[in-house]
Protein backbone atom coordinates (compact mmCIF):
# COMPACT_ATOMS: atom_id res chain seq x y z
CA UNK A 1 0.00 0.00 0.00
CA UNK A 2 0.89 3.56 0.33
CA UNK A 3 1.46 5.15 2.97
CA UNK A 4 3.10 8.66 4.40
CA UNK A 5 4.51 9.33 8.10
CA UNK A 6 5.07 12.90 9.39
CA UNK A 7 4.76 14.09 12.43
CA UNK A 8 1.33 15.44 13.66
CA UNK A 9 2.69 18.92 15.16
CA UNK A 10 5.54 20.52 15.79
CA UNK A 11 6.62 24.09 18.09
CA UNK A 12 9.33 26.23 17.62
CA UNK A 13 11.22 29.62 18.76
CA UNK A 14 11.04 32.51 16.53
CA UNK A 15 14.17 32.59 14.63
CA UNK A 16 15.23 29.05 15.38
CA UNK A 17 15.36 26.04 13.01
CA UNK A 18 13.17 23.38 12.55
CA UNK A 19 13.49 19.80 10.50
CA UNK A 20 10.16 18.63 9.57
CA UNK A 21 10.51 14.31 8.79
CA UNK A 22 8.52 12.32 6.42
CA UNK A 23 8.89 8.70 5.24
CA UNK A 24 6.53 7.29 2.55
CA UNK A 25 6.10 4.01 0.90
CA UNK A 26 5.00 4.39 -2.61
CA UNK A 27 3.96 2.30 -5.92
CA UNK A 28 7.24 3.24 -8.32
CA UNK A 29 7.98 7.01 -7.44
CA UNK A 30 9.05 9.94 -9.38
CA UNK A 31 10.19 12.73 -6.87
CA UNK A 32 8.57 14.50 -4.30
CA UNK A 33 7.00 17.71 -3.12
CA UNK A 34 6.74 19.49 -0.30
CA UNK A 35 3.81 22.73 -0.06
CA UNK A 36 2.72 25.12 3.07
CA UNK A 37 -0.85 25.21 3.59
CA UNK A 38 -2.34 28.25 6.21
CA UNK A 39 -5.14 27.58 8.15
CA UNK A 40 -8.06 28.21 5.60
CA UNK A 41 -6.23 28.71 2.64
CA UNK A 42 -4.88 26.42 -0.26
CA UNK A 43 -1.76 24.52 -0.27
CA UNK A 44 1.16 26.62 -1.97
CA UNK A 45 4.56 24.97 -3.14
CA UNK A 46 7.49 24.87 -1.53
CA UNK A 47 10.08 22.25 -3.04
CA UNK A 48 10.68 19.27 -5.32
CA UNK A 49 13.35 17.00 -4.88
CA UNK A 50 13.51 14.05 -7.38
CA UNK A 51 16.99 13.33 -6.73
CA UNK A 52 19.23 12.35 -3.21
CA UNK A 53 20.41 15.46 -1.74
CA UNK A 54 19.80 18.67 -0.40
CA UNK A 55 17.91 21.29 -2.45
CA UNK A 56 18.60 24.99 -0.50
CA UNK A 57 16.15 27.75 -1.14
CA UNK A 58 16.31 30.75 0.74
CA UNK A 59 15.12 29.81 4.29
CA UNK A 60 13.67 26.62 3.14
CA UNK A 61 15.91 23.28 2.43
CA UNK A 62 14.54 20.10 1.29
CA UNK A 63 16.47 16.76 1.71
CA UNK A 64 15.55 13.40 0.05
CA UNK A 65 17.08 9.48 0.55
CA UNK A 66 15.61 7.58 -2.27
CA UNK A 67 16.74 4.91 -0.59
CA UNK A 68 15.08 5.20 2.88
CA UNK A 69 12.26 6.62 1.70
CA UNK A 70 12.53 9.51 4.13
CA UNK A 71 12.58 13.30 3.33
CA UNK A 72 12.90 16.48 5.86
CA UNK A 73 11.93 20.08 5.39
CA UNK A 74 14.19 22.65 6.75
CA UNK A 75 13.64 25.79 8.08
CA UNK A 76 15.97 28.45 9.13
CA UNK A 77 15.32 31.67 11.10
CA UNK A 78 12.14 30.80 11.57
CA UNK A 79 9.17 33.68 11.19
CA UNK A 80 5.80 33.86 12.94
CA UNK A 81 4.76 34.17 9.48
CA UNK A 82 5.70 30.26 9.18
CA UNK A 83 3.24 28.70 11.39
CA UNK A 84 1.42 26.62 8.92
CA UNK A 85 1.18 23.00 8.08
CA UNK A 86 3.79 21.66 5.86
CA UNK A 87 2.67 18.68 3.74
CA UNK A 88 4.71 15.64 2.23
CA UNK A 89 3.13 14.34 -0.64
CA UNK A 90 5.62 11.70 -2.89
CA UNK A 91 4.25 11.62 -6.55
CA UNK A 92 3.92 8.15 -7.34
CA UNK A 93 4.48 5.40 -11.12
CA UNK A 94 1.02 7.08 -12.40
CA UNK A 95 2.11 10.91 -11.39
CA UNK A 96 -0.37 10.95 -8.87
CA UNK A 97 0.66 12.99 -5.38
CA UNK A 98 0.30 10.96 -2.90
CA UNK A 99 -0.61 13.58 0.62
CA UNK A 100 0.25 12.97 4.23
CA UNK A 101 -1.80 14.80 6.54
CA UNK A 102 0.54 17.39 6.99
CA UNK A 103 2.64 18.50 10.02
CA UNK A 104 1.13 21.62 12.18
CA UNK A 105 3.81 23.72 12.93
CA UNK A 106 3.32 26.45 15.72
CA UNK A 107 5.77 29.17 15.93
CA UNK A 108 6.36 31.04 19.84
CA UNK A 109 7.97 34.32 20.15
CA UNK B 1 -4.63 37.29 -13.43
CA UNK B 2 -3.27 33.80 -13.73
CA UNK B 3 -4.47 31.27 -11.73
CA UNK B 4 -7.46 29.19 -10.79
CA UNK B 5 -11.22 29.91 -9.23
CA UNK B 6 -13.83 28.31 -7.90
CA UNK B 7 -17.34 28.88 -6.57
CA UNK B 8 -18.92 29.44 -4.57
CA UNK B 9 -16.50 29.67 -1.83
CA UNK B 10 -18.92 28.21 0.51
CA UNK B 11 -22.00 26.20 0.44
CA UNK B 12 -24.80 24.96 2.60
CA UNK B 13 -27.13 22.56 1.08
CA UNK B 14 -29.50 20.28 3.05
CA UNK B 15 -29.43 16.40 2.03
CA UNK B 16 -30.49 14.82 -1.11
CA UNK B 17 -29.75 18.29 -3.41
CA UNK B 18 -27.82 18.12 -6.33
CA UNK B 19 -24.45 20.60 -6.15
CA UNK B 20 -22.37 21.62 -9.03
CA UNK B 21 -18.85 23.04 -7.71
CA UNK B 22 -17.33 24.92 -10.43
CA UNK B 23 -13.48 25.42 -11.47
CA UNK B 24 -11.60 27.57 -13.72
CA UNK B 25 -7.96 28.02 -14.77
CA UNK B 26 -6.32 30.03 -17.28
CA UNK B 27 -3.30 28.64 -17.44
CA UNK B 28 -3.65 26.21 -20.53
CA UNK B 29 -2.76 23.22 -17.81
CA UNK B 30 -3.80 20.33 -19.55
CA UNK B 31 -4.40 18.38 -16.21
CA UNK B 32 -6.67 19.30 -13.51
CA UNK B 33 -7.70 17.45 -10.24
CA UNK B 34 -10.29 17.52 -7.61
CA UNK B 35 -9.64 16.77 -3.85
CA UNK B 36 -11.76 17.33 -0.43
CA UNK B 37 -9.44 18.00 2.75
CA UNK B 38 -11.24 16.90 6.20
CA UNK B 39 -9.59 17.84 9.53
CA UNK B 40 -6.68 15.06 10.34
CA UNK B 41 -6.62 13.58 7.10
CA UNK B 42 -3.97 14.23 4.05
CA UNK B 43 -5.86 15.39 0.98
CA UNK B 44 -7.68 13.07 -0.73
CA UNK B 45 -8.04 12.69 -5.23
CA UNK B 46 -11.68 12.61 -5.90
CA UNK B 47 -11.21 12.72 -9.74
CA UNK B 48 -8.53 13.71 -12.36
CA UNK B 49 -8.13 14.54 -15.81
CA UNK B 50 -5.11 14.10 -18.06
CA UNK B 51 -6.38 16.39 -20.57
CA UNK B 52 -9.50 17.96 -22.38
CA UNK B 53 -12.15 15.06 -23.01
CA UNK B 54 -10.54 12.56 -20.62
CA UNK B 55 -11.08 11.97 -17.02
CA UNK B 56 -10.39 9.43 -13.93
CA UNK B 57 -11.42 8.29 -10.87
CA UNK B 58 -9.36 8.72 -7.33
CA UNK B 59 -8.89 7.59 -3.87
CA UNK B 60 -12.37 8.51 -2.87
CA UNK B 61 -14.71 9.32 -6.33
CA UNK B 62 -17.99 7.35 -4.98
CA UNK B 63 -21.01 10.03 -5.04
CA UNK B 64 -19.21 12.67 -7.18
CA UNK B 65 -19.04 13.07 -10.85
CA UNK B 66 -16.76 14.95 -12.89
CA UNK B 67 -16.58 16.78 -16.91
CA UNK B 68 -13.81 18.21 -18.97
CA UNK B 69 -15.74 19.56 -22.15
CA UNK B 70 -12.53 22.06 -22.73
CA UNK B 71 -9.19 23.04 -21.05
CA UNK B 72 -10.63 25.27 -18.84
CA UNK B 73 -12.97 24.08 -17.07
CA UNK B 74 -13.70 20.90 -14.53
CA UNK B 75 -16.91 20.92 -12.61
CA UNK B 76 -17.32 19.03 -9.90
CA UNK B 77 -20.85 17.46 -9.31
CA UNK B 78 -22.66 15.73 -6.09
CA UNK B 79 -25.74 14.35 -7.74
CA UNK B 80 -27.68 13.92 -4.35
CA UNK B 81 -25.49 15.12 -1.15
CA UNK B 82 -24.98 13.55 1.97
CA UNK B 83 -23.45 14.74 5.51
CA UNK B 84 -20.78 12.64 4.92
CA UNK B 85 -19.61 14.84 1.78
CA UNK B 86 -18.83 17.27 4.25
CA UNK B 87 -15.41 18.84 3.67
CA UNK B 88 -13.22 21.61 2.02
CA UNK B 89 -13.13 21.13 -2.08
CA UNK B 90 -9.80 21.86 -3.35
CA UNK B 91 -9.28 22.35 -7.27
CA UNK B 92 -6.27 22.23 -8.74
CA UNK B 93 -3.70 22.08 -12.12
CA UNK B 94 -0.99 21.19 -13.82
CA UNK B 95 0.81 21.07 -16.91
CA UNK B 96 1.95 17.54 -16.98
CA UNK B 97 4.59 18.39 -19.49
CA UNK B 98 6.84 19.85 -16.83
CA UNK B 99 9.87 18.70 -15.22
CA UNK B 100 8.30 18.12 -12.07
CA UNK B 101 4.50 18.30 -12.80
CA UNK B 102 3.91 20.91 -10.08
CA UNK B 103 0.29 21.29 -9.22
CA UNK B 104 -1.15 24.59 -8.39
CA UNK B 105 -4.72 24.81 -6.22
CA UNK B 106 -7.57 27.38 -6.67
CA UNK B 107 -8.72 28.79 -3.04
CA UNK B 108 -10.77 26.10 -2.26
CA UNK B 109 -15.10 25.89 -1.48
CA UNK B 110 -16.34 25.00 1.48
CA UNK B 111 -19.32 22.67 1.78
CA UNK B 112 -21.75 21.79 4.61
CA UNK B 113 -24.34 19.26 4.31
CA UNK B 114 -27.18 18.71 6.33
Amino acid sequence: GQNIDQPTEMTATEGAIVQINCTYQTSGFNGLFWYQQHAGEAPTFLSYNVLDGLEEKGRFSSFLSRSKGYSYLLLKELQMKDSASYLCAPLDSNYQLIWGAGTKLIIKP
Amino acid sequence: IAGITQAPTSQILAAGRRMTLRCTQDMRHNAMYWYRQDLGLGLRLIHYSNTAGTTGKGEVPDGYSVSRANTDDFPLTLASAVPSQTSVYFCASSDQGELHNEQFFGPGTRLTVL
